[in-house]
């Protein structure tokens, strides 16, 4: 089945500063990708997604790149502010089965300022 | 717009019992996920509701069973409880192959 690996686990970085996640898929049939944010007693948000039709999708600050050759995608942030601190989870899921989602471990992101 | 909504909040169970969790779904979304989510790791599919039936199931034992209601709200009952069933439970809803949208969930412990 689906295996996806996240990393970093944890990643800190200076306000203003870029950050990145990437995480890895193993089933070349997935063709969706969804970010998830989860803040301290919240369920996960979704931020961002991307279908294998397409390489790059972006939302002001927020972009994601899908490499599906190599079975990587990533989370790119730039200008982090403190409200960006949480964790974040990449997924996976096929065509027709978008409610299973394979998630990765989460990455701990700390903006300080 | 209500999204997403879970209850309890919390919930404390002794080993052996059995557990009701409730969700509603985002306001016109017909498909309900369930997860589990173990402390420090990613959320684990259950099983995903639609149309009142048990469409895909993951790897969970059979003592995890769910239910959907005509409005589209649904149940996870969770039976003869052990102390690895301690996790916060996360109920999703969807509409076709639009992005799920996550309650805030049920923390249960099991002592």
């Amino acid at each position: 089945g689906e295996n996806v690996e996240q990393h970093p686990s944890t990643l800190s970085v200076q306000e203003g500063d870029s950050a990145v996640i990437k995480c890895t898929y193993s089933d070349s049939a997935s063709n969706y990708f969804p970010w998830y944010k989860q803040e301290l007693g919240k369920g996960p948000q979704l931020i961002i997604d991307i279908r294998s039709n397409v390489g790059e999708k972006k939302d002001q600050r927020i972009a994601v790149t899908l490499n599906k050759t190599a079975k990587h995608f990533s989370l790119h942030i730039t200008e982090t502010q403190p409200e960006d601190s949480a964790v974040y989870f990449c997924a996976a899921s096929g065509l027709g089965s978008q409610g299973n989602l394979i998630f990765g471990k989460g990455t701990k992101l700390s903006v300080k300022p | 717009d209500a999204g997403v909504t879970q209850s309890p909040t919390h919930l404390i169970k002794t080993r052996g019992q059995q557990v009701t969790l409730r969700c509603s779904p985002k306001s016109g979304h017909d498909t309900v996920s369930w997860y589990q989510q173990a402390l420090g790791q990613g959320p684990q599919f259950i099983f995903q509701y639609y149309e009142e039936e048990e469409r895909q199931r993951g790897n969970f034992p059979d003592r995890f069973s769910g239910h959907q209601f005509p409005n589209y709200s649904s149940e996870l009952n969770v039976n003869a409880l052990l102390l690895g069933d301690s996790a916060l439970y996360l109920c999703a809803s969807s509409l076709g192959d639009s992005p799920l949208h996550f309650g805030n969930g049920t923390r249960l412990t099991v002592t």
